[in-house]
């Protein structure tokens, strides 16, 4: 079955280092990927998202997300946090139904990131 | 602010009860999303309209059930409610029915079942 994983749960990091968060996901092609935000109280944010072409996609708020096919992975990083990043991020991956255009998104449980002064 | 608007912001019922949910999406956007999100079962995708007809189903409960209006606005119906219920629904909305379109979401509704 197609799934998504997020392993962890919770991150802390201090303002100013770098983060990365995890993704992988269960499928047999390539899925259209994305990363989501959701701060305290609002709903989510589209960060960046993959469909094709360079592995490398670049975000807003400075974040930036590497797809590599042979580990199923595409992880989020920011070479530098601040405080205003602390949220909870989601990935999301869209499963490919057939040449139908579908917007079924599958979400990862997230991880809450938290920042330190 | 991206342009989604959902309403009640919270919701507070009893067990047994019926509630609806209203989406307003972004102006000019045909696609309308309905997510569940729980401490249980986390962002549960539930069904997309597109234009009027539903495109897409996810883990939708046979008590509840959605529609889209001509105005594009849609609708959420919980009914035979359980305690389980309780959560945030979120509504996202798109230009298109597919992928490559941004979904944008809404505040959410908090609905609580005591």
């Amino acid at each position: 079955a197609q799934s998504v994983t997020q392993p962890d749960i919770h991150i802390t990091v201090s303002e100013g280092a770098s983060l990365e968060l995890r993704c992988n996901y269960s499928y047999g092609a390539t899925p259209y990927l994305f990363w989501y935000v959701q701060s305290p109280g609002q709903g989510l944010q589209l960060l960046l998202k993959y469909f094709s072409g360079d592995t490398l996609v670049q975000g807003i708020k400075g974040f930036e997300a590497e797809f590599k096919r042979s580990q199923s992975s595409f992880n989020l990083r920011k070479p530098s946090v601040h405080w205003s990043d602390a949220a909870e991020y989601f990935c999301a991956v869209g499963f490919n139904a057939g040449g139908t255009s579908y917007g079924k998104l599958t979400f990862g449980q997230g991880t809450i990131l938290t920042v330190h002064p | 602010d991206s342009g989604v608007t959902q309403t009640p912001k919270h919701l507070i019922t009893a067990t047994g009860q019926r509630v609806t949910l209203r989406c307003s999406p972004r102006s000019g956007d045909l696609s309308v999303y309905w997510y569940q999100q729980s401490l249980d079962q986390g962002l549960q995708f539930l069904i997309q309209y597109y234009n009027g007809e539903e495109r897409a189903k996810g883990n939708i409960l046979e008590r509840f059930s959605a529609q889209q209006f001509p105005d594009l606005h849609s609708e959420l119906n919980l009914s035979s409610l359980e305690l389980g219920d309780s959560a945030l629904y979120f509504c996202a909305s798109s230009p298109g029915g597919g992928f490559i379109d941004e979904q944008y979401f809404g505040p959410g509704t908090r609905l609580t079942v005591t």
